[in-house]
């Protein structure tokens, strides 16, 4: 199974500062054929199911802010939230869909400062 | 309204069975691979399970393989796991969701429901 490990596990960051949160594979998760990362990340708050922010690792779903972005490749990725604002505060999870099980990292939840 | 609604959930004793449900609507929903994740309240996501449009291949965890079971009815838009010899460890909130992409077998999961409350006890 690929390992999914995320840092921090908890992130407190001004209003209107960058937060960034990194996301570690225990194996690569570029297809070499097509040349994508196959990695997702998901925003979850309180009470409700995980949001679809970014996925193949860099892009972002339709309807998400621009100031949330992914970037990385191979077994090192990292979301950024370049201007965090107070609707931001959340548990943040990574993902990887390379293959089954399609495990996620632990969470890293992001609090204002 | 393009929506997934989980349903079927409840107490169960360790050892007993239960069926969750998961309603799709406002899409073709035979179009899609979908999967079963679960969370233990405030802790991480664990995938479950996995079926294709078609309902010819299913894969599943480890920890549950032998004793779940994912299907799907496309003629009803509804998306099931059967649970069987269930453990106290199974204690979840069980979403179901959607894989982006038509027809796509790898991809992320763009479309998820409220998901649904399963508690193993005695």
């Amino acid at each position: 199974d690929i390992v999914m490990t995320q840092s921090p596990d908890s992130l407190a960051v001004s209003l209107g500062e960058r937060a960034t949160i990194n996301c570690k594979s225990s194996q690569s998760v570029l297809y070499r054929s097509n040349n994508k990362n196959y990695l997702a990340w998901y925003q979850q708050k309180p009470g409700q199911p995980p949001k679809l922010l970014i996925h193949w690792a860099s892009t972002r779903e339709s309807g998400v802010p621009d100031r949330f972005s992914g970037s990385g490749s191979g077994t090192d990725f990292t979301l950024t939230i370049s201007s965090l604002q107070a609707e931001d505060v959340a548990v943040y999870f990574c993902q990887q869909y390379y293959s089954t099980p399609h495990t996620f990292g632990q969470g890293t939840k992001l609090e204002i400062k | 309204e393009v929506q997934l609604v989980e349903s079927g959930g409840g107490l169960v004793h360790p050892g007993g069975s239960l069926t969750l449900s998961c309603a799709a609507s406002g899409f073709t929903f035979s179009n899609y691979w979908m999967h079963w994740v679960r969370q233990v309240p405030g802790k991480g996501l664990v995938w479950v399970a996995r079926i294709n449009s078609d309902a010819s291949t299913t894969t599943y965890a480890d920890s549950v393989k032998g004793r779940f079971t994912i299907s799907r009815d496309n003629a009803k838009n509804t998306l099931y796991v059967q649970m069987n010899s269930l453990r106290a460890e199974d204690t979840a909130v069980y979403y179901c969701a959607r894989v982006t992409g038509v027809a796509a077998r790898l991809g992320a999961f763009d479309l998820w429901g409220q998901g649904t409350m399963v508690t193993v006890s005695s």
